[in-house]
């Protein structure tokens, strides 16, 4: 059963247009949320959390937003730039429990 | 600054070889540690996790095994590598930070079994 889901296995953005990258989750235990960006044959990078106390958090170009209710969450990336071509992974956590799980991730790929 | 620092970045070992991976952090004390294994088409997997020296939690049945000799030292070790076990195995701590829980991953090592 996938607790975290990433149904967009990939997504193509124009340079310059926002990137929404989507993320759903089933598990009510969850109170935070991260986000990673990964290259091939390198470590994910973390980019940005949230916790579930609130329902926003921004942080330059990107922005986290959480609707705990649909349980579900959303990455924007405004404006999109290449460099940002990357696979993306949201991931949820029960702080009690300290384990993530993540998604299957979402290849984002920003054209010039 | 903490710092993960996770070897070797590759590796090709035959099959009924052992294996040895090491991940050692800097810059906290008693952090959460984890080792994810990358599979095509399953995004990050958690193997192992450790709160603590000697604590180990295992996710999924395997023919891999972790320990924490250190409190900022994880292994993730085989006794007789598969061929199944090839794969892009990360390290990972999780702590408390300014901005709330935050997780960061080593570079990884890619594993072939070969």
């Amino acid at each position: 059963d996938q607790q975290v889901k990433q149904n967009s296995p990939s997504l193509s953005v124009q340079e310059g247009r926002i990137s929404i990258l989507n993320c759903d989750y089933t598990n009510s235990m969850f109170d935070y949320f991260l986000w990673y960006k990964k290259y091939p044959a390198e470590g994910p990078t973390f980019l940005i959390s949230i916790s579930s106390i609130k329902d926003k958090n921004e942080d330059g170009r990107f922005t986290v937003f959480l609707n705990k209710s649909a349980k579900h969450l959303s990455l924007h990336i405004v404006p999109s730039q290449p460099g940002d071509s990357a696979v993306y992974f949201c991931a949820a956590m029960n702080s009690g429990y300290s384990t993530l799980t993540f998604g299957k991730g979402t290849m984002l790929l920003v054209s010039p | 600054s903490q710092t993960i620092h996770q070897w070797p970045a590759t590796l090709v070992q035959p099959v009924g070889s052992p294996l040895s991976l090491e991940c050692t952090v800097e810059g906290t004390s008693n952090p959460n540690l984890y080792w994810y294994r990358q599979a095509a088409g399953r995004g990050l997997q958690l193997l192992f996790y450790s709160v603590g020296i000697g604590q180990i939690s295992s996710e999924v049945p395997q023919n891999l095994s972790a320990s924490r000799p250190q409190d900022r030292q994880f292994i993730l070790s085989s006794k007789k590598l598969l061929l199944s076990d090839s794969g892009f195995y990360l390290c990972a701590w999780s702590g408390v930070a300014p901005g709330g829980t935050e997780a960061f991953f080593g570079q990884g090592t890619r594993l072939t079994v070969v």
